[in-house]
């Protein structure tokens, strides 16, 4: 089973709104760290925003907030006020706890297309 | 502080030969990661650091595949008698494994395209 997953290839978005990118991830961990990054066409990978499967409050990083359902294992991202640089692939991470290791299990992302 | 930086960012060259990617953390990151990422896929981990030892390696690791952080800094990962299929997009990150959250933070990556 996929351990993240992202069912969005693509969103479209007007400039100055909202969008939430949906994610869902499968762990039988109790312990567990939940990414998002974005990927601009140059490659690199930009880390947004931290949610540890402990926090009680919903991770907030200026524009980007985490819609965080731990019983329904979601991990939304929610961009507000949608700017034409935002345009990007967007990907959720895991990091799981127990068994110590640190690699992170990335879903296959959501291409995100701001429109002026 | 500088980020991560990667060397070099693109690579051509031909099936079967080597080749060699280099990857700078950020100073004081003692905790270093390499991914590859394909077309349209997200980016899958293949090895891992703490320090100059490797702690844990993919089975994507191929025997084909080294990789090395001999100082505990840099990290070079090489590909032996490279194929098509390793054509893909090769990620170093770096953290600091001191935060609850140990952030990964990546670099900008090497395009490897095999002919």
């Amino acid at each position: 089973a996929q351990k993240i997953t992202q069912t969005q290839p693509g969103m479209f978005v007007q400039e100055k709104e909202a969008v939430t990118l949906d994610c869902t991830y499968d762990t039988s961990d109790q312990s567990y760290g939940l990414f998002w990054y974005k990927q601009p066409s140059s490659g690199e990978m930009i880390f947004l925003i931290y949610q540890g499967s402990y926090d009680e409050q919903n991770a907030t990083e200026g524009r980007y907030s985490l819609n965080f359902q731990k019983a329904r294992k979601s991990a939304n991202l929610v961009i507000s006020a949608s700017q034409l640089g935002d345009s990007a692939m967007y990907f959720c991470a895991m990091r799981e706890g127990s068994t110590g290791a640190n690699n992170l299990f990335f879903g296959t992302g959501t291409r995100l297309t701001v429109i002026p | 502080d500088t980020g991560v930086s990667q060397d070099p960012r693109h690579k051509i060259t031909k099936r079967g030969q080597n080749v060699t990617f280099r990857c700078d953390p950020i100073s004081e990151h003692n905790r270093l990661y390499w991914y590859r990422q394909t077309l349209g896929q997200g980016p899958e981990f293949l090895t891992y650091f703490q320090n100059e030892a490797q702690l844990e390696k993919s089975r994507l690791l191929s025997d084909r595949f080294s990789a090395e952080r001999p100082k505990g800094s840099f990290s070079t990962l090489e590909i032996q008698r490279t194929e098509q299929g390793d054509s893909a997009m090769y990620l170093c990150a770096s953290s600091s494994g001191r935060d609850l959250t140990d952030t990964q933070y990546f670099g900008p990556g090497t395009r490897l395209t095999v002919l």
